[in-house]
């Protein structure tokens, strides 16, 4: 299995500018999951999707943030506009079953994203 | 809310030897998962181990365990025979349901290990 794949990798954009952060889950998953992680506050959970459904938005930070899940296979994570504090590491990941499962939740590699 | 807590910023161990890396978590959920995470230099994030609430053996993978202690709501990580590899920022994570249900996994805040010859 190619496991979790993100797109791009680095990412350097002027404040200002839109940006979309792609992900491909794991095959057959059918939870998704967004994450910031800054060394100011950690991994922070943004979204998460069930189905292509989003559950739970509360950690989106603000309006300029939207996610999107239009088909199992693809999400997307924009932001617009871009500013210089929403550089950060985004990870997205994705599982499948019960929480209480002991299914593993994978992550990607993460879009590492510099707003100048 | 759930909440996870690493007491520990940043440890040192010689290579070969054990170390132990403690998380403790506050949750009112029944049902929850405990994981933990390995975070090398470059970025990925790499799971380790999984332990179950209701699992009555502590976890082992190879030269992981999780020490889990339920009444003390801790579930410290025990890397064995240390390696220069093992080098990284280590996350305890902890998946219970959440408002609206679904599989929310908190993080805390990491441990960072240097493993020294």
């Amino acid at each position: 299995d190619a496991g979790v794949i993100q797109s791009p990798r680095h990412e350097v954009t002027e404040m200002g500018q839109e940006v979309t952060l792609r992900c491909k889950p794991i095959s057959g998953h059918d939870y998704l999951f967004w994450y910031r992680q800054t060394m100011m506050r950690g991994l922070e959970l943004l979204i998460y999707f069930n189905n292509n459904v989003p559950i739970d938005d509360s950690g989106m930070p603000e309006d300029r943030f939207s996610a999107k899940m239009p088909n199992a296979s693809f999400s997307t994570l924009k932001i617009q506009p871009s500013e210089p504090r929403d550089s950060a590491v985004y990870f997205c990941a994705s599982t499948t079953g019960l929480p209480f499962s002991g299914n593993t939740i994978y992550f990607g590699e993460g879009s590492w994203l510099t707003v100048v | 809310a759930q909440k996870i807590t690493q007491t520990q910023p940043g440890m040192f161990v010689q290579e070969k030897e054990a170390v132990t890396l403690d998380c403790t978590y506050d949750t009112s959920d029944q049902s929850y998962g405990l994981f933990w995470y390995k975070q090398p230099s470059s970025g990925e994030m790499i799971f380790l181990i999984y332990q179950g609430s209701y699992d009555e053996q502590n976890a082992t993978e190879g030269r992981y365990s999780l020490n889990f202690q339920k009444a003390r709501k801790s579930a410290n990580l025990v890397i064995s025979a240390s390696q220069l590899g093992d080098s990284a920022m280590y996350f305890c994570a902890m998946r219970a349901i959440g408002p609206g249900g679904g599989n929310k996994l908190t993080f805390g805040t990491g441990t960072q290990l240097k493993v020294e010859l």
